[in-house]
């Protein structure tokens, strides 16, 4: 049963342009999420997180929305850079310390 | 500061024979620290985690285990590995940043079961 969901395993964008990532949870006692980028052969490296106290959270190009209700969340990058072309994974804990569950990721790729 | 150290970062290993990986983390006491697995294309996998010496919990049942001798050492091992062992194996300690239990990883150790 995978508690954390990235249905979309690959996404491409211009240069420039937005990139959406999106990710869902079902389980509803989830109150802290964190987005991760990862390069080939390396550990993934802890972008931005989000409390289910609050709908928004903005880090320079990085967003990440919260959507409780809909048990939704989405990682907007703006502008995108080639650079930021990694695997991204949502995860999710339900309290502080406690483990973290990791999404399957989304490749993004950001062409020049 | 912080850093944690994996290693070997690279393993080529026969079907049957052993496997230890070792991860040790400096700049803090008494992390928490996590064994993931990443196999390939798929996400991470949650293997063990522990909150102090000799404190382990498994989350998926297998031919590894876990150990934590000292403080800040995690072991990974197996007495008989799988061809379906093979995989990137990560490291990590958690530290609580507003709220939030965020991960630190550690570089990976790239296992190959032949």
């Amino acid at each position: 049963d995978q508690q954390v969901k990235q249905n979309s395993p690959s996404l491409s964008v211009q240069e420039g342009r937005i990139s959406i990532l999106n990710c869902d949870y079902t389980n509803s006692m989830f109150d802290y999420f964190l987005w991760y980028k990862k390069y080939p052969a390396e550990g993934p490296t802890f972008l931005i997180s989000i409390s289910s106290i609050k709908d928004k959270n903005e880090d320079g190009r990085f967003t990440v929305f919260l959507n409780k209700s809909a048990k939704h969340l989405s990682l907007h990058i703006v502008p995108s850079q080639p650079g930021d072309s990694a695997v991204y994974f949502c995860a999710a804990l339900r309290t502080s310390y406690d483990k973290v569950i990791f999404g399957p990721g989304t490749s993004l790729s950001v062409i020049p | 500061s912080q850093t944690i150290h994996q290693w070997p970062a690279t393993l080529v290993q026969p079907v049957g024979s052993p496997l230890s990986l070792e991860c040790t983390v400096e700049g803090t006491s008494n992390p928490n620290l996590y064994w993931y697995r990443q196999a390939a294309g798929r996400g991470l996998q949650l293997l063990f985690y522990s909150v102090g010496i000799g404190q382990i919990s498994s989350e998926v049942p297998q031919n590894l285990s876990a150990s934590r001798p000292q403080d800040r050492q995690f072991i990974l091992s197996s007495k008989k590995l799988l061809l379906s062992d093979s995989g990137f194996y990560l490291c990590a300690w958690s530290v609580l940043w507003s709220g939030a239990n965020v991960l630190t990883f550690g570089a990976g150790s790239r296992l190959t079961v032949l």
